[in-house]
């Protein structure tokens, strides 16, 4: 089944405990992307990678770092959380390393910092 | 900026009743996206419109790039489609951010 999926779904931690969600694609695809979302805020994109090897800051890239060293798989790593980063993240997935082509979601992680 | 924009922002339907939501985009687009979020919060993909129309049962959407709207349009209303309705855009701006509107938080009462 082609699918996009993020572990942990749920997390809680406290500040300053470096945590890595990942997230991973079985469909071969090349653009990867983090978001999150709150309350009243919507989705906003965190970062991108167009291909392995090739990331891209998104609006709100402050406090995370990605990596791409495989095709499949894009983490998201928080090096010192903080409350703020309390958030509903999700991972997305398309092809084509241009432009087009339609996003396909993770389920989710649901993060809390204490 | 570049900007998105839902409205309406809230709407709330009896179930049998129609009803379209609108997105304004502020550029050109590389794509488009309409999602439902469920109450679980899981984003499902409901149209990927760039530009003309697509249907798929009682939804159907409209994206007329060239006047940088989209249009979604919900027809015989069920409570199920109760939830968050977002578009989705991909502006190529010297890379290819996507932008989220707000979303149209929608109840169908029964």
């Amino acid at each position: 089944e082609a699918q996009v999926t993020q572990n942990p779904r749920y997390l809680i931690t406290v500040t300053g405990k470096k945590l890595t969600v990942t997230c991973s694609q079985n469909m071969n695809h090349e653009y990867m992307s983090w978001y999150r979302q709150d309350p009243g805020l919507g989705l906003r994109q965190i970062y991108y990678s167009m291909n392995v090897e090739v990331t891209d800051k998104g609006d709100v890239p402050e406090g995370y770092k990605v990596s791409r060293k495989e095709k499949r798989n894009f983490p998201l790593i928080l090096e010192s959380p903080s409350p703020n980063q309390t958030s509903l993240y999700f991972c997305a997935s398309r092809s084509g390393q241009g432009a087009g082509n339609e996003q396909f979601f993770g389920p989710g992680t649901r993060l809390t910092v204490l | 900026g570049i900007q998105v924009e839902q409205s309406p922002p809230d709407l709330i339907l009896q179930e049998g009743a129609n009803s379209t939501l609108r997105c304004n985009f502020s550029d050109s687009v590389n794509n488009l996206q309409w999602f439902h979020q469920n109450p679980w919060g899981q984003l499902i993909n409901l149209f990927y419109i760039p530009s003309g129309t697509k249907q798929n049962g009682r939804l159907s959407a409209t994206t007329v790039a060239t006047e940088r709207y989209s249009l979604l349009y919900i027809s015989s209303s069920q409570t199920t489609d109760s939830g968050v309705y977002f578009c989705a855009v991909e502006f190529n701006t010297g890379g290819f951010k996507t932008i989220f509107g707000a979303g149209t938080r929608l109840f169908v009462k029964a």
